[in-house]
């Protein structure tokens, strides 16, 4: 399974677009990117999922550069209520999905 | 959109005790893993089942069991409770077989004293 690295924190402003990138060096050619989201007391939550290129949903935008050994997830005009932990998992489908760290957003008014 | 109910939500017990924790998906998937969720260790894979079958399994000790059953229900055991137990369980299913997009439950929040 490909390890995976994101920063520990990141703080933001409401209204701004934050970009969190997520390395994955040792990423194999049958590998998808994955992120989630989590607050508190709850289960992650599905946010996007990408192989190559660009993949855009009505929530976030993921970007995965020609050598997908890194990606990072852009989350446009963040609210409040982003304030969140996201967590990138890398792994063919099939394999058991497992969590970093992952990367704690605080987002500010 | 399929969905998780994990019974109980919450849930204290003492050292020694055992526990079963209980994950029903709606829909009827196939597939079923649980996580072990702590603010020392963050969220841990223990377990994925497959058609009544453990198909993947974490660095847990043998304490920690789990089982799933023809109508894809799954339950997980921890026996001879000890307080570093205290944690979320979170169960999750897969959204389509062989994907790797997870669908979590709420989870179930045990505390051990």
């Amino acid at each position: 399974l490909a390890k995976t690295t994101q920063p520990i924190s990141m703080d933001s402003y409401e209204g701004q677009e934050v970009n969190i990138t997520c390395s994955h060096n040792n990423i194999a050619t049958n590998d998808y990117i994955t992120w989630y989201q989590q607050f508190p007391s709850q289960g992650p939550r599905f946010i996007i999922q990408g192989y190559k290129t660009k993949v855009t949903n009505e929530v976030a935008s993921l970007f995965i550069p020609a050598d997908r050994k890194s990606s990072t997830l852009s989350l446009p005009r963040v609210s409040l209520s982003d304030t969140a932990v996201y967590y990138c998992l890398v792994g063919d489908r099939g394999d058991k999905l497992v969590f970093g760290a992952g990367t704690i957003l605080r987002v500010k008014s | 959109k399929a969905g998780v109910t994990q019974t109980p939500r919450y849930l204290i017990k003492t050292r020694g005790q055992q526990v079963t924790l209980s994950c029903s998906p709606i829909s009827g998937h196939r597939s079923v893993s649980w996580y072990q969720q702590t603010p020392g260790q963050g969220l841990q894979f223990l377990f994925e089942y497959f058609s009544e079958t453990q198909r993947n399994k974490g660095n847990f000790p043998g304490r920690f069991s789990g089982r799933q059953f023809s109508n894809s229900r799954s339950e997980m055991n921890v026996s001879t409770l000890e307080l570093g137990d205290s944690a979320l369980y979170l169960c999750a299913i897969r959204d389509s077989p062989g994907a790797n997009v997870l669908t979590f439950g709420a989870g179930s929040r045990l505390t051990v004293l």
